[in-house]
């Protein structure tokens, strides 16, 4: 199974700073890499898929980059509703894996 | 626009079995493949199993092989989810999703796109 470890777990920021959170693959996976966001109580959303390609109607402030075994999700100037937890999720094979999530929280 | 719909929440005893279901209002029901993704209180998302239902295709994660089946009903677009010897470790929150490809050529990738509701299963005695 593919293992994928997210960094950090947690984050503080205030709103209009600029945030990365780092995902890493135990293997080569390429760019199939899916980045989600999580509301309490809700289901996760997509934000990025194929590691760089932005879901319709999610703001630009959200990026993604990377391949192979290290990628990053960057949101250039945190907004009040982007505080969430954030997961990343390998599409490379079976069985699909998450990062352990990284829970994005107010300063 | 797609929707999937899925069924209440249960409360089930140690060692019995519980069936989620999952309705997809889109109309493209079978032409994409339905996972199912579990969460337990407080932790993060869990992959079981996928169905492509216009093929019958199956896929089980390795930790849930032979407690779990997953199934589909073209008839009424509605995939489920059939949990057997439930323990107190399976209270979780059980998620339908679409795998929607990112092309339609040969290197297509996919991402969970949409997802249920959720469906809140507890397991107690």
């Amino acid at each position: 199974d593919i293992q994928m470890t997210q960094s950090p777990s947690s984050l503080s920021a205030s709103v209009g700073d600029r945030v990365t959170i780092t995902c890493r693959a135990s293997q080569s996976i390429s760019n199939f890499l899916n980045w989600y966001q999580q509301k309490p109580g809700k289901a996760p959303k997509v934000l990025i898929y194929a590691a760089s390609s932005l879901q319709s109607g999610v703001p630009s402030r959200f990026s993604g980059s990377g391949s192979g075994t290290d990628f990053t999700l960057t949101i250039s100037s945190l907004q009040p509703e982007d505080f969430a937890t954030y997961y990343c999720q390998q599409s490379y094979s079976t069985p699909l894996t998450f990062g352990q999530g990284t829970k994005l929280e107010i300063k | 626009q797609v929707q999937l719909v899925q069924s209440g929440a249960e409360v089930k005893k140690p060692g019995s079995s519980v069936k989620v279901s999952c309705k997809d209002s889109g109309g493209t029901f079978g032409n994409n493949a339905i996972s199912w993704v579990r969460q337990a209180p407080g932790q993060g998302l869990e992959w079981m199993g996928v169905i492509i239902p216009k093929f019958g295709t199956l896929n089980y994660a390795q930790k849930f092989q032979g407690r779990v089946t997953i199934s589909a009903d073209k008839s009424t677009s509605t995939a489920y989810m059939e949990l057997n010897s439930l323990t107190s470790d399976d209270t979780a929150v059980y998620y339908c999703a679409r795998e929607k490809p990112t092309s339609s050529g040969p290197t297509s990738q996919h991402y969970f796109d949409p997802w249920g509701q959720g469906t809140l299963v507890t397991v107690s005695s």
